[in-house]
């Protein structure tokens, strides 16, 4: 099946700095890739909706200055959490349906993100 | 707007046991329904979908059925193992290929 990596797996920062994570769809091109926050023993909410090419749409109550989305290229999405805080703290998630895939998602495997 | 409810967990099982995890749904429209597993420290993987009513989802000795008349997609296995020990959500596919999930169901199976 389709493989989506994440990159770092988990991370941990300061609060009040940025951090960047990776979502790459390994062996297909994907023009629209999502975004998740997943807290602990809770459900995936998503984000926002990264499309190649031009800019992310945003879930209502999602900051789009705090979470910057980046979607530079068909196998490339990335989000980046500006001036992070304990609260962002969290495990986030991405995905992407391959073309022809039936909205079936393919999800990859979560980054921890845990501000001190 | 779109909505999945899942019965809450976690379920305790001992192995062999029978199970059933209740979803229901509210959605605009004919959504597509799936059951995903994220088994401990891993990412979600699917585990079965259907597309339209009547549907039936079927893999590793999961079934669900698309039931449009009751508006649920049940998960149910005749016989769990200790492996199936994860946590189960069911979603649907919303507008513009979103995935709406339910609040997940946690199974341990024990031996």
């Amino acid at each position: 099946g389709a493989v989506v990596s994440q990159h770092p797996s988990w991370v941990i920062c300061k609060s009040g700095t940025s951090v960047k994570i990776e979502c790459r769809s390994l062996d297909f091109q994907a023009t629209t890739m999502f975004w998740y926050r997943q807290f602990p023993k809770q459900s995936l909410m998503l984000m926002a909706t990264s499309n190649e090419g031009s800019k992310a749409t945003y879930e209502q109550g999602v900051e789009k200055d705090k979470f910057l989305i980046n979607h530079a290229s068909l196998t490339l999405s990335t989000l980046t959490v500006t001036s992070a805080h304990p609260e962002d703290s969290s495990f986030y998630i991405c995905s992407a349906a391959p073309p022809g895939s039936d909205n079936e998602q393919f999800f990859g495997p979560g980054t921890r993100l845990t501000v001190l | 707007g779109d909505s999945v409810t899942q019965m809450e967990g976690p379920v305790t099982l001992s192995e062999e046991a029978f199970l059933t995890i209740n979803c229901t749904y509210t959605a605009t429209g004919y959504p597509s329904l799936f059951w995903y597993v994220q088994y401990p420290g891993e990412g979600l993987q699917l585990l079965l979908k259907a597309t339209k009513a009547d549907d039936k989802g079927s893999n590793k000795g999961f079934e669900a059925t698309y039931r449009k008349e009751t508006t649920s997609f049940h998960l149910e296995k005749g016989s769990v193992q200790v492996s199936d020990s994860a946590v189960y959500f069911c979603a649907l596919s919303g507008g513009y290929n979103k995935l709406i999930f339910g609040a997940g169901t946690r199974l341990a199976v024990h031996p």
